[in-house]
């Protein structure tokens, strides 16, 4: 069986602070992983993906998130914080015998304070 | 490109009534996922279309089906509508189906079950 779990159902962080998201899976096979985001009444957008190449993983606006086999983890995080960055994060998980079957987490809600 | 567009936005039904909710993935894209979101199940994948077929369907009634056609585009259709099938229906398009591929998401239909 597959699961995601998003450890922080809501983060709070002061702007210019390094924002850290946590997301832990659980897959029988080797796992694609993805960091969305949905701004509110937008759509969901893709942040970066993990496919099997390298661990650390670069995405849009500054993330990165380092997928870390030991630990069954996928953290995102961002060295400084931006107003525009409040949002609702999801990490997700794909696996290659399912087709495009993505398993979401519940998502992390991010504040950022002024 | 234009992104996936999918129609209507905004529908209001009664129950016992059907719906059905169409989906325009980006050109050049064949798989076609379904998604609904709701408060209190988060995101919960539905079905797959690859090629006008279904590969997979998510742990939803019977009365959840869709379809698609040579030209990609999805539909999805509801009958004997629930007030619990009240949520944001996501479309998502993909280039080819297989787990490791991005899948990019529409604005969704918020649909209104009375």
């Amino acid at each position: 069986a597959q699961s995601v779990t998003q450890l922080d159902s809501h983060v709070s962080v002061s702007e210019g602070t390094p924002v850290l998201l946590r997301c832990n899976y659980s897959s029988s096979y080797s796992p694609s992983l993805f960091w969305y985001v949905q701004h509110p009444n937008k759509g969901l957008q893709l942040l970066l993906k993990y496919t099997s190449a390298a661990t650390l993983v670069k995405g849009i606006n500054g993330f990165e998130a380092e997928f870390k086999k030991s630990e069954t983890s996928f953290h995102l995080t961002k060295p400084s914080a931006h107003m525009s960055d409040a949002a609702e994060y999801f990490c997700v998980v794909s696996l290659s015998n399912t087709g495009n079957q993505f398993y979401f987490g519940t998502g992390t809600s991010l504040t950022v304070i002024p | 490109k234009a992104g996936v567009t999918q129609t209507p936005r905004y529908l209001i039904k009664t129950r016992g009534q059907q719906v059905t909710l169409s989906c325009s993935p980006i050109s050049g894209h064949r798989s076609v996922s379904w998604y609904q979101q709701t408060p209190g199940q988060g995101l919960q994948f539905l079905f797959e279309y690859f090629s006008e077929t279904q590969r997979n369907k998510g742990n939803f009634p019977g009365r959840f089906s869709g379809r698609q056609f040579s030209n990609s585009r999805s539909e999805m259709n509801v009958s004997t509508l629930e007030l619990g099938d009240s949520a944001l229906y996501l479309c998502a398009s993909s280039l080819a189906s297989g787990g490791s591929y991005e899948q990019y998401f529409g604005p969704g239909t918020r649909l209104t079950v009375t």
